[in-house]
């Protein structure tokens, strides 16, 4: 139990475009959901809080225009990186509150040509 | 505000010998919890084992298990009998139930596992 799928885990787009990255939990209703950036050989760096039916909480120096986060319903919540430029090229993970803890998707690789 | 602090970015193990991972935390909160995430070249997250800061009995998880020392704000995690497939990045993190909710992640440890 306590699945969370991620899509795409891996994206090339072209500079100036925009892509979309999905977090689904499966089995479980998820009112929180929160996303991560993960540059190579570093830790997880929290972006933002998803919280269902209500804006996103970022985190400082995270602009919210750029990463754009919707959660519509209690199992869906979404990124769109907008106006994608080279330096937005990293891993990005979700990961849903489940209780005291939490579930990981399987992260999204993405790559801004 | 929370922080973990893993003071070993790489650590290398013998196959079937035994390893402990360290890692330390700072928190003026009670009620909280802790974990370890491996991380493997999939870069998929897995949950490795979870403490309850009220329980002061050590989790283990089969061959997984940690050292949490309350007072000295200590979490170690050792990993007996090593595998080759242990072979990751392993994250200790924190989360409390109060507040923001959010986990607060350390630096990481890259576990090399020798044949």
């Amino acid at each position: 139990g306590a699945v969370v799928s991620q899509h795409p885990s891996w994206v090339i787009c072209k500079s100036g475009t925009s892509v979309k990255i999905e977090c689904r939990s499966l089995d479980f209703q998820a009112t929180t959901m929160f996303w991560y950036r993960q540059f190579p050989k570093q830790s997880l760096m929290l972006m933002a809080t998803s919280n269902e039916g209500s804006k996103a909480t970022y985190e400082q120096g995270v602009e919210k225009d750029k990463f754009l986060i919707n959660h519509a319903s209690l199992t869906l919540s979404t990124l769109t990186v907008t106006s994608a430029h080279p330096e937005d090229s990293s891993f990005y993970i979700c990961s849903a509150s489940r209780g005291y803890g939490y579930t990981f998707g399987s992260g999204t690789r993405l790559t801004v040509v | 505000a929370q922080t973990v602090t893993q003071s070993q970015p790489e650590m290398s193990v013998q196959e079937a010998e035994t390893v402990t991972l360290s890692c330390t935390y700072d928190t003026s909160e009670s009620d909280y919890y802790l974990f370890w995430y491996k991380q493997p070249p999939s870069r998929q997250m897995i949950l490795v084992i979870r403490q309850e800061a009220y329980k002061q009995q050590n989790a283990t998880e089969n061959r997984f298990s940690v050292n949490f020392q309350k007072a000295a704000k200590s979490f170690s995690l050792k990993i007996s009998d090593s595998q080759l497939g242990d072979a990751a990045m392993y994250f200790c993190a924190y989360w409390s139930s109060g507040g923001y909710q959010k986990v607060t992640f350390g630096t990481g440890t890259k576990l090399q596992v020798i044949p």
